[in-house]
Formats: structure tokens, sequence, C-alpha cells
């Protein structure tokens, strides 16, 4: 086990409405990134946190925020949900150069 | 053209055969790369870090090619149990930023 854990596990939404996930990091790791994984794709990067500050972005909308607290737990948050949004959310934890290692995910289905 | 790229396969191999993936990326500038594996609706785990020089960990070695752009998997004498997605990531983030790219993996089968 990583020691990363998210929650919740499963959710489902409707479109339009607004979801928070949560992930804490593994002890002694000060940075979280999150990524969002479709069905058959590859995690795509959504950002990464480091001491509370963002600290990388990918090609995701501004609906898609985050937040990273003083105990480097983080959160995401989706506005707007739309359909495309339904995937598995997964979040990393390191040290800020190393490897990452990832939670289990929570799976969001948005009808 | 996809920034990192892997044949999706399926590789099907039998018990003991030895298998290599490759990736391309296509941000000269990436300055580090790993090998994760995806079980079937579970999250990547870590398998190894790729060195400029080249590393092994038991069955698995990892190389990665610079000029070519590539970065490489061999595994040696295949156990049912490495069947799984392998993805390849490059990080092409610069001064001090991060930006990890995923490859979409490329499935292995091991056979009995």
């Amino acid at each position: 086990e990583t020691g990363v854990t998210q929650s919740p596990t499963h959710l489902i939404k409707t479109r339009g409405q607004q979801v928070t996930l949560r992930c804490s990091s593994q002890s002694g790791h000060n940075t979280v990134s999150w990524y969002q994984q479709a069905l058959g794709q590859g995690p795509q990067f959504i950002f990464q946190y480091y001491r509370e500050e963002e600290n990388g972005r990918g090609n995701f909308p501004p609906r898609f925020s985050g937040l990273q607290f003083p105990n480097y737990s983080s959160e995401l948050n989706v506005n707007a949900l739309e359909l495309d949004d339904s995937a598995l959310y997964l979040c990393a934890s390191s040290r800020r150069e190393y490897e990452q290692y990832f939670g289990p995910g929570t799976r969001l289905t948005v009808t | 053209r996809k920034e990192v790229e892997q044949d999706p396969g399926p590789f099907n191999v039998p018990e003991g055969a030895t298998v290599a993936f490759n990736c391309t990326y296509s941000n000269s500038a990436s300055q580090s790369f790993f090998w994760y594996r995806q079980d079937c609706r579970k999250e990547p785990k870590l398998l190894m870090s790729v060195y400029s020089s080249g590393n092994e960990d038991g069955r698995f070695t990892a190389q990665l090619n610079r000029a070519s752009q590539y970065i490489s998997l061999l595994i040696r004498d295949s156990k049912l149990s490495d069947s799984a997605t392998y993805l390849c990531v490059v990080n092409k983030g610069v001064a001090g930023t991060y930006k990890y790219i995923f490859g979409t993996g490329t499935r292995l089968k091991v056979l009995a």
C-alpha cells in the first residue's frame, strides 16, 4: 500500500453539478498531483500542488480547481460537470522531485 | 503527434519469455522518466524510474535513449503475474515545474 488515500471511492453526479474529491498524501510527501483517466486511456495530468501552491497545470479548463492544505492533503473541485468528466480521478503524492505514488482513485460518473 | 507514444498491444507472450516495450516522447527537454504498471481498474503503481545510464531491478531493465527520444522496458522470464498495462511517463516540466505526461499504456498478457 502507498499510504495515499482518496475519498469517496465512487460518486454519481448530474450534469451541471459541482463535485469535490479528496486526497490524503503519504507521510513525508509535500507534493500532490491530480490526474483524470478515461477508460482505455493513460492518466491525463490536471495539476500539481507543492506547499499549497499550484506548481504546474495540464490542459484542463478553469472549472477544474484545487487546493492543498498545510498538512499536504488536497482537494480537486470540478464545477459545471459535463458528461465527459466521467472518469477515474487519481491523486498521487511525492516529495517534490521524486517518484509519485498513486491513491486508489475516485470513480466519477456524470449522468 | 502525441507527446508520449506507446504501442497499445496487446503483447501475448508465453511464461518464461522475454518481452520489450518502447515508448517515444516528443519533448527533448523532458527531465525524468518512469515506468508504471496498472492492473485492470486499479491505480498505477511505480515499477521503476529510468536513469540515463540505464537501470535494472530483478527481471526488469529500463533504458533511456535521449538522442532518439525513447525509453524501453525489458521483462525477462515473464510470469503470469506480469500481465498488466505498462505505462510510460515523461516529465516535461521545466524550471522547477512538473507536468507528467503518461502514454496510453501497453497491454501485456502472459500465457500459461
